[in-house]
Parts: structure tokens; sequence; C-alpha cells
């Protein structure tokens, strides 16, 4: 079985500074995948960034960071340079190599940023 | 180009109407997905479809019927829905089922039942 945690049901951050969103994990599969989805209200649910369990560096993609830390099943997202169209619900998600397809999501976390 | 676009963004429907949501994808990819989602907690999974065939079907009631008439294409047919059907509905695709792939999804259908 999977599970993610998002501990944060809400964060606040000041226009331009960092943010950190935590997520945890839990799996028994060998190989796996983390995936940060970003949610507006409009509802679309758009793909930020990818971190496979094998890779050696964490990933980036632009203003996005995934720090993964395997050992402590942590895969946090850092937003820097906050603005204000961060504003949106942010769910961690996982994916094993045996889940069939399945993706396991966090509870997320409701992100608003203050100007 | 990592579209999927879904047709109606909106729909009002009673509980003895018809209707269909549709999905479509031009990435090539050959899984495609229907989620559920009530407001703010994550989606649910309902349907998996793999080249084209029914994946999995996660115990959804049967007044919902999925349907995948080609390799770009998810309906999504409704019929004598309740009022706790109304929800957020979500495609996603991705360029297979299985493995570590990154679904994407589309905007999705605000569902109103009256």
């Amino acid at each position: 079985a999977q599970k993610i945690t998002q501990t944060q049901p809400g964060m606040f951050v000041q226009e331009k500074e960092a943010v950190t969103l935590d997520c945890t994990y839990d799996t028994s599969d060998p190989s796996y995948g983390l995936f940060w989805y970003k949610q507006p209200s409009s509802g679309e649910m758009i793909f930020l960034i990818y971190q496979g369990s094998y890779d050696q560096q964490n990933a980036t993609e632009g203003r996005y960071s995934l720090n993964f830390q395997k050992a402590r099943k942590s895969a946090n997202l850092v937003i820097s340079a906050s603005q204000l169209g961060d504003s949106a619900m942010y769910f961690c998600a996982m994916r094993g190599g045996t889940s069939y397809g399945k993706l396991t999501f966090g509870q997320g976390t409701i992100l608003t940023v203050h100007p | 180009d990592t579209e999927v676009t879904q047709t109606p963004k909106h729909l009002v429907m009673g509980m003895t109407n018809k209707k269909s949501l549709k999905c479509e994808q031009h990435m090539g990819h050959r899984a495609m997905y229907w989620y559920k989602q009530k407001a703010k907690k994550p989606p649910e999974l309902m349907f998996v479809y793999s080249y084209e065939k029914l994946s999995i079907n996660e115990s959804v009631p049967s007044r919902f019927s999925p349907e995948c008439p080609n390799s770009s294409l998810l309906n999504l047919h409704l019929h004598a829905l309740q009022p706790e059907d109304s929800a957020l509905y979500l495609c996603a695709s991705s360029r297979r089922w299985g493995g570590l792939e990154t679904q994407y999804f589309g905007p999705g259908t605000r569902l109103l039942v009256l």
C-alpha cells in the first residue's frame, strides 16, 4: 500500500519569498515516482515536477524544486520567489512501480501568496 | 505539447437526464483516466483505459459509463445521476499505463446534478 501525507492544510507566504510545502510518503515499492501538481481555483490540475526514486539529484523546473530525502521518505516542494499567481491548492502524489497506473494523492496544501 | 482538452466546462443536469463528458488528447498517449474530485479533496480514480481497453473500474456505479472510441478520445456517459455525483470530473492521460509515467490532466468539467 502507498500513502502520501501533507501535514499543512494551509500556508501563507509574502510575494517574492520562498516557501516549502511538505510531503512525506510511504511505500513498499523499490521503484516509485513522486509528483507535484498545482490546482488553481479554475480546477485544472497542472503538473509541476517529477522525482524518480533512483534519481541522484533533486529535480528542478524553473522556480520549482523538489527536496528529495529518500531516507526520511520526504519529497518537499520548494517554490522560490513566490508570485501572486502561485496561490492555489498543491497536491503531492506518488506512483509505485507495481501500482498499475494508480496515482496516490495527499490531501493537499492551500497556498496563499500575499502582496 | 501536453494538452488534454475536456468539454463541456460546466454541466447542469437533472436526475433523469442523459449527458456525456468528452476528453481528447493528441499526445499519442495510450492510457487515459477519469477522476472525480469533490471540493478541497484530492481526485479519486474512477476508470483507466489502456490501449482503448478498460483496465480499471474502481467500483464505480453503473450510472457512469465510460467509452474509449479511439486512442485520442475518452467519453463518460452519465445517466440517472444523484445530487451527490455533483463534482469536478477530471480526465488525464499518460504515455502508458503502469510504470512511473506522468499523468497530464485536462481542465475538468464541473457537474451539478439537480
